[in-house]
């Protein structure tokens, strides 16, 4: 079946843009998660979601990040006033219960000029 | 492709020798732990996972020991292919209690294989 499917695949915003990146999980998956990878770094998490529920947004850098997920299914990262440092691979995953092992999609890499 | 993990740890055979990647994890608390494989462009896969529970669990062509006294998780790769060059990441996380399994990865290995 489909796996976790991220778009866009590539995103360039000039500083100060507002950027948002979706994630379709896979079918049926209750958890979700969005990490950020830093070229030569091991993925970093960011928040995370039961169904509808943000259960966790610790990971979240700063309050211009802001994730949601309002129908328990697709959901969208937004990054408001994109700064440099905001570059990175934006990474989705989901999984069937907490318990199971994590799904990744392709990421989506943004690049902030 | 694009270049990923300038400064990671590399380890570099020729095809058809045996791999060992290596992994120390942090936090003693961890019952859970998995091994990713990521190829340029592309997310993490699953490639075997082990519980706290267990030193060592073996999967096609790969194994994975754990020694939860030094903290430390390895990877072996038998009859390493081409196709396994890819940057290794462990994870790990805590499945206890109220806990949603999180994963706080490691730094990375590149693994590059000859033919």
């Amino acid at each position: 079946g489909a796996g976790v499917s991220q778009s866009p695949r590539y995103k360039v915003a000039k500083r100060g843009q507002d950027v948002a990146l979706r994630c379709d999980p896979i079918s049926g998956h209750v958890s979700l998660f969005w990490y950020q990878q830093a070229l030569g770094q091991g993925p970093e998490f960011l928040t995370y979601f039961q169904n509808e529920a943000q259960l966790d947004k610790s990971g979240l850098p700063s309050d211009r990040f802001f994730a949601e997920r309002p129908e328990g299914s697709v959901s969208t990262l937004k990054i408001q006033r994109t700064q440099q440092e905001d570059s990175a691979v934006y990474l989705c995953a989901s999984s069937f219960d907490p318990r199971s092992p994590l799904h990744f999609g392709n990421g989506t890499r943004l690049t902030v000029t | 492709g694009e270049s990923v993990g300038l400064h990671l740890p590399t380890l570099s055979v020729q095809e058809g020798d045996n791999s060992i990647i290596n992994c120390a994890y942090s936090n003693s608390a961890s019952d859970y732990f998995i091994w990713y494989k990521q190829e340029s462009g592309k997310g993490p896969q699953f490639i075997i996972d082990i519980r706290s529970n267990m030193d060592k669990r073996q999967g096609q062509r790969v194994t994975v020991l754990l020694n939860k006294t030094v903290k430390h998780l390895s990877l072996q790769i038998a009859a390493t292919q081409p196709g396994d060059s890819a940057v290794y990441f462990c994870a790990e996380t805590n499945l206890g209690g109220t806990s949603y399994g999180k994963l706080t990865f490691g730094q990375g290995t590149i693994l590059t294989v000859h033919p």
